[in-house]
């Protein structure tokens, strides 16, 4: 299947410091990647959709103003966890789906980004 | 809007027996596809089958098979043979168009016992 590479895979960071959290498609073209959220023991909350070229779709209750993505390539995104606190520690996930394949439907995982914000 | 129901928060099955773990969902789409992801300890999720609604035959990949029935709006997930390396949480997840957001369950911790 395609890969999907997350650089970091974990970082800490003092509170009201900045994060950015890169996605990438490591041999196909994404124009769509999305950024999922998941807590301890719980299932993957999806935070926004990532369109290449365009401004990203977030889901109710998201702040785009915290979270900013930036998908300015066909194999690169990018999440930026803006003046972060505690509260946004959390486990981050990014997934694309190959549109050059068959299988368009189906969504290739990132390993994760594990954010700690002290 | 589409709902994906897991009823089983944790199961445990013996090395080398079967083990079934359930999936229901909600959609008024006719046209979708069902996945079952694995994340094991790793976290890392790995994509372990798919399902094409419009296809009636249930997708198999290697120990790992699905019984999908569409009228009743199940998607249930059989491992054969469990390996220790299949401990891990499962979900299943809905999509009824590609590009579009994959509706997740609540997921199922599976954990397969020596």
């Amino acid at each position: 299947g395609a890969v999907v590479s997350q650089h970091p895979s974990r970082v800490i960071c003092k509170s009201g410091t900045s994060v950015k959290i890169e996605c990438r498609s490591l041999d196909f073209q994404a124009t769509t990647m999305f950024w999922y959220r998941q807590f301890p023991k719980q299932s993957l909350m999806l935070m926004a959709t990532s369109n290449e070229g365009s401004k990203a779709t977030y889901e109710q209750g998201v702040e785009k103003d915290k979270f900013l993505i930036n998908h300015a390539s066909l194999t690169l995104s990018t999440l930026t966890v803006t003046s972060a606190h505690p509260e946004d520690s959390s486990f981050y996930i990014c997934s694309a789906s190959d549109l050059g394949t068959e299988n368009t439907d189906t969504q290739y995982f990132g390993p994760g980004t594990r954010l700690t914000v002290l | 809007a589409q709902t994906v129901t897991q009823s089983q928060p944790e199961m445990s099955v013996q090395e080398a027996e079967t083990v079934t773990l359930s999936c229901t969902y909600d959609t008024s789409e006719n046209n979708y596809y069902l996945f079952w992801y694995k994340q094991p300890p790793s976290r890392q999720m790995i994509l372990v089958i798919r399902q094409e609604a419009y296809k009636q035959q249930n997708a198999t990949e290697n120990r790992f098979s699905v019984n999908f029935q569409k009228a009743a709006k199940s998607f249930s997930l059989k491992i054969s043979d469990s390996q220790l390396g299949d401990t891990a949480m499962y979900f299943c997840a809905f999509i009824y168009n590609a590009g579009n957001m994959l509706t997740f369950g609540g997921g199922t911790r599976l954990m397969v016992k020596p």
